[in-house]
């Protein structure tokens, strides 16, 4: 069984450029979180996918955007990149009814902006 | 979500119990304690959960205060490899109206178990 898969596992880019990060979530769950972890910090929140709608957000602008297929894979757009992007960016997956609703998290895509 | 407070470093001898300590005083009645660890350059670890009865899974025990204003959650014999960031979430059932609760995460406690 294959857990949460994310990538690409390095990426390097420079200011005012735009990325897109990919995620496989775990078998038989349905829903889709992503979080931005800066070094030496906790991950941070920033959208939450479910039946291909953004269901909650985190305090990020707008840049940042989001997609989620009918297989339940999902996608992290960011636009117009500036230096404090850099960093680990996790996808996590769930499922959706279930009431503790326990994550499973992918191995992140390290994002450098020059 | 409640906030918590964890130390933010731990040490333990391999093979001796990791004892790591979480205060919730804020916690409400419907909010659950869950506990993930992160092992350096990787994803988040689920490891358990629960809500104020004490739990064990394969990979720990979580003991809950009866107030539930504190945890603590036990690793019976600390290895080389549970060497990580452990995060102690206090973290609210899923919302009925349609979106499931994220994580929010702190500063964790940082355990280095020693040879």
């Amino acid at each position: 069984d294959a857990g949460v898969t994310q990538s690409p596992t390095h990426l390097i880019k420079t200011r005012g450029q735009q990325v897109t990060l990919r995620c496989s979530p775990k078998s038989g769950h349905d829903t889709v979180s992503w979080y931005q972890q800066a070094l030496g910090q906790g991950p941070q929140f920033i959208f939450q996918y479910y039946e291909e709608e953004e269901r909650q957000r985190g305090n990020f602008p707008d840049r940042f955007s989001g997609h989620q297929f009918p297989n339940y894979s999902s996608e992290l757009n960011v636009n117009a990149l500036l230096l404090g992007d850099s960093a680990l960016y996790l996808c996590a997956s769930s499922l959706f009814r279930r009431e503790y609703n326990e994550q499973f998290f992918g191995p992140g895509t390290r994002l450098t902006v020059l | 979500d409640a906030k918590t407070t964890q130390p933010p470093s731990m040490d333990c001898a391999e093979g001796r119990a990791a004892n790591l300590p979480c205060n919730h005083s804020t916690i409400s009645g419907n909010e659950y304690v869950y506990w993930y660890r992160q092992i350096h350059s990787q994803g988040p670890q689920y490891i358990i959960h629960g809500l104020k009865n004490n739990e064990t899974n394969e990979m720990a025990s979580l003991i809950i205060t009866e107030d539930r204003k504190s945890s603590t959650l036990i690793l019976p014999h600390a290895t080389l490899r549970d060497t990580a960031v452990y995060y102690c979430i206090v973290r609210s059932p899923q919302i009925s109206s349609g979106s499931a609760r994220q994580l929010t995460f702190g500063s964790g406690t940082q355990l280095t178990v020693l040879p």
